[in-house]
């Protein structure tokens, strides 16, 4: 069971646009930024957003980042076949047991 | 540009010590926390700890009591130890630079993510 909750899929045609919810407490999202990966099968997961959204450089900006509370938000516009991939969000768990903490993870399925 | 590189044994038998190390190429090492995550087959990320330059490391409270992570600044490279193995630890083992970095001019991190990862290392406890 992840900490943070995350639609297990979406689904989207080529073109249009989908979002990616991530849902946490007051302890991790709630005071701390959030952060978004992009992981294609096989390889290494990729930093999408930092800082709830701010994107690194080489990151197209069809890839957003919003918050608001205790959720955040991917958002990916124009999507294309090479979005298909695994979205995971992350943030830090100010708590007593203090730590990284991921989403489960949301597949990303282009139509 | 900063580079992970990391290695380790890939095939462990249940009661082992995995061992992993990830060296930083290009970049300081100063100034970040330095991580390692793993992931199970068909399954999500975890995070395993995290270090600094000066040693100060966090663990998850999950796996605290058989993890360890040390430093060796003088080789920029950074080390993970997970001990009494069993097929639940099978996965696929990242190092990467973040989640937390400095901020600038001052001993206090926060959260940012992480930015550069290593190319994984498949992991398997099998008898």
């Amino acid at each position: 069971q992840s900490v943070l909750t995350q639609p297990p899929s979406v689904s989207a045609a080529p073109g249009q646009k989908v979002t990616i919810s991530c849902s946490g407490s007051s302890s991790n999202i709630g005071n701390n930024y959030v952060s978004w990966y992009q992981q294609l099968p096989g390889t290494a997961p990729k930093l999408l957003i930092y800082e709830n959204n701010k994107r690194p450089s080489g990151i197209p900006d069809r890839f957003s980042g919003s918050k608001s509370g205790t959720s955040a938000t991917l958002g990916i516009t124009g999507l294309q076949t090479g979005d298909e991939a695994d979205y995971y969000c992350g943030t830090w768990d100010s708590s007593l047991s203090a730590g990284g903490v991921f989403g489960g993870g949301t597949k990303l399925t282009v139509l | 540009q900063v580079q992970l590189q990391q290695w380790g044994a890939g095939l462990l038998k249940p009661s082992e010590t995995l061992s992993l190390t990830c060296a930083v190429y290009g970049g300081s090492f100063s100034g970040y926390y330095w991580s390692w995550i793993r992931q199970p087959p068909g399954k999500g990320l975890e995070w395993i700890g995290e270090i600094n330059h000066s040693g100060s490391t966090n663990y998850n409270p999950s796996l605290k009591s058989r993890v360890t992570i040390s430093v060796d600044t003088s080789k920029n490279q950074f080390s993970l130890k997970l001990s009494s193995v069993t097929a639940a630890d099978t996965a696929v083992y990242y190092c990467a630079r973040g989640p937390r970095i400095a901020v600038a001019g001052t001993n206090r991190y926060y959260y940012y993510g992480m930015d550069v990862w290593g190319q994984g290392t498949t992991v398997t406890v099998s008898s």
